[in-house]
């Protein structure tokens, strides 16, 4: 298994700015995985975050919106840019073990935006 | 249609009882997940099979490949079961990406 940190745990934020999520993996790891889930709503892959190379990013989601960074092996952004109130959601990073198939998720943070 | 299909969507029970959810999928699969979500957001990973049966305490989890269908159980329920149980599978082939079901809202009252 795998135990994965996320900071910040929620914020609060205005309209127009910024945000950064760090996701934080105590063992290396080669897949990360970004997600969003809205309220009520079930998780959305966003993009997949692989040590060095670019983050694939899935249908709906554009690299200006939700830059990604995987600067090593245990460690990985995801900034939410110009944000709007549909950006409110619970924002969750997942590791993939090699060889065993599946994923282990961090704890989430909680964004609302006003 | 969803690939992954749950159900019942919102369960309640009494403390004590015995508890099922249900995950129906349409596609082929290498896994199937079975997560939870507590109202902080926090998703913990219960169960990864991909077949037969697998215990955890008071949680079994099982699966049917042949007929695509996988099943959580609870067993003796207390109040702390009180979470969006989420069955998510991995898709056959060379793919790491998950597919989610839409959730249980289970509430275990005492």
């Amino acid at each position: 298994s795998a135990v994965i940190s996320q900071k910040p745990s929620r914020d609060i934020c205005q309209r127009g700015t910024s945000l950064t999520i760090q996701c934080q993996v105590d063992s290396q790891v080669t897949m990360m995985f970004w997600y969003r889930q809205q309220p009520g709503q079930s998780l959305t892959l966003i993009a997949t975050a692989n040590q060095g190379s670019e983050a694939t990013y899935e249908s709906g989601f554009v690299i200006d919106k939700f830059p990604i960074s995987r600067p090593n092996l245990t460690f990985s952004t995801l900034t939410v840019s110009n944000m709007s109130p549909e950006d409110s959601s619970i924002y969750l990073c997942s590791v993939g073990l090699a060889g065993a198939k599946g994923q282990f998720f961090g704890p989430g943070t909680r964004l609302t935006v006003l | 249609k969803n690939e992954v299909e749950q159900s019942p969507q919102n369960l309640t029970a009494q403390e004590g009882e015995f508890i099922t959810i249900n995950c129906s999928y349409s596609v082929g699969i290498s896994a199937l997940h079975w997560l939870q979500q507590h109202p902080g957001g926090g998703i913990v990973s219960l169960f990864m099979l991909s077949s037969g049966k697998k215990k955890h305490g008071r949680l079994i989890a099982t699966i049917n490949i042949q007929e695509k269908h996988s099943s959580l159980h609870i067993t003796a329920s207390h109040p702390r079961d009180s979470a969006v149980y989420i069955c998510a599978v991995i898709g056959a082939g060379n793919t790491d990406k998950l597919i989610f079901g839409t959730g249980t809202r289970l509430q275990v009252f005492p």
